[in-house]
C-alpha cells in the first residue's frame, strides 16, 4: 500500500520553542493532507486540512497562528507548532488519500514540551 | 450529534475466538464510505477495511470482514480467529463523499474500542 512518512517520530523541546513536523507521501501525490492530534486514550481530532499551493483550512477551535501549516509540494506538508507549551504535548499524525477507498496515515510524531 | 458511535470502550476476547466490534453511523448523504483502522501501542494507524455505501456485498480482507447493515446504519468489524497481535485500539471512521472533489473529504472517527486478546 501507499506510504506516508513523518519526521521526527519523537521530539522533546523546551517551552517557548517552535517545532516543525514533516509529512511526506512517498509513492503518491497528495494535493491535500490532513493533520490530526490525539491525546492519550482518546480518538483522533482533525486539526486542519493542508492544501498544496493554498492556505490550510483549520477546524473550529484550532489556532492557525499557533499551528502553522505549509503544503509546499504535492508530497510534503509541514506543521509547525509555534511557541510550544506543555499543553501542546500530544501525538500528531498526518494522512492523505491514496485512492477513494484508502486514507493512509503517517506513523505519527510524539511531542513533549517541557 | 455524534456521527460515528462505538459503544464498546474495551473488549477482552480469548485467543482464536472471533470478535465483533460495533460501529453505528449517522449521515444523510447517500454516498459515503466506512473504514476501520487499527492502532497498536506504537501509535501508527493501520488501514484494515473499507465499505462503500453502494457496495452490494460486505467487504472482506483476510481475517477481517465488515458486517454492513445499511438500513440499521451499522458497520461492525468482524475479526475471525483472533491472534495476540490483534490487541490494539480499533477505530471506525466515515467519509461523506464528494466524489467530484476527491482528496478533500474528511474522515470522522469514532471514540474507539480497545481490544485485548487473552492467551
Amino acid at each position: 500500500g501507499a506510504v506516508v512518512s513523518q519526521h521526527p517520530s519523537w521530539v522533546i523541546c523546551k517551552s517557548g520553542t517552535s517545532v516543525k513536523i514533516e509529512c511526506r507521501s512517498l509513492d503518491f501525490q497528495a494535493t491535500t493532507m490532513f493533520w490530526y492530534r490525539q491525546f492519550p486514550k482518546q480518538s483522533l481530532m482533525l486539526m486542519a486540512t493542508s492544501n498544496e499551493g493554498s492556505k490550510a483550512t483549520y477546524e473550529q477551535g484550532v489556532e492557525k497562528d499557533k499551528f502553522l501549516i505549509n503544503h509546499a509540494s504535492l508530497t510534503l506538508s509541514t506543521l509547525t507548532v509555534t511557541s510550544a507549551h506543555p499543553e501542546d504535548s500530544s501525538f500528531y499524525i498526518c494522512s492523505a488519500w491514496d485512492t477513494q477507498e484508502t486514507q493512509y496515515f503517517g506513523p505519527g510524531t510524539r511531542l513533549l514540551v517541557l | 450529534a455524534q456521527k460515528i458511535t462505538q459503544t464498546q470502550p474495551g473488549m477482552f476476547v480469548q485467543e482464536k475466538e472471533a470478535v465483533t466490534l460495533d460501529c453505528t453511523y449517522d449521515t444523510s448523504d447517500p454516498s459515503y464510505g466506512l473504514f476501520w483502522y487499527k492502532q497498536p501501542s506504537s501509535g501508527e494507524m493501520i488501514f484494515l477495511i473499507y465499505q462503500g455505501s453502494y457496495d452490494q456485498q460486505n467487504a472482506t480482507e483476510g481475517r477481517y470482514s465488515l458486517n454492513f447493515q445499511k438500513a440499521r446504519k451499522s458497520a461492525n468489524l468482524v475479526i475471525s480467529a483472533s491472534q495476540l497481535g490483534d490487541s490494539a485500539m480499533y477505530f471506525c471512521a466515515m467519509r461523506e463523499a464528494v466524489i467530484s472533489n476527491f482528496g478533500n473529504e474528511k474522515l470522522t472517527f469514532g471514540t474507539g474500542t480497545r481490544l485485548t486478546i487473552i492467551p
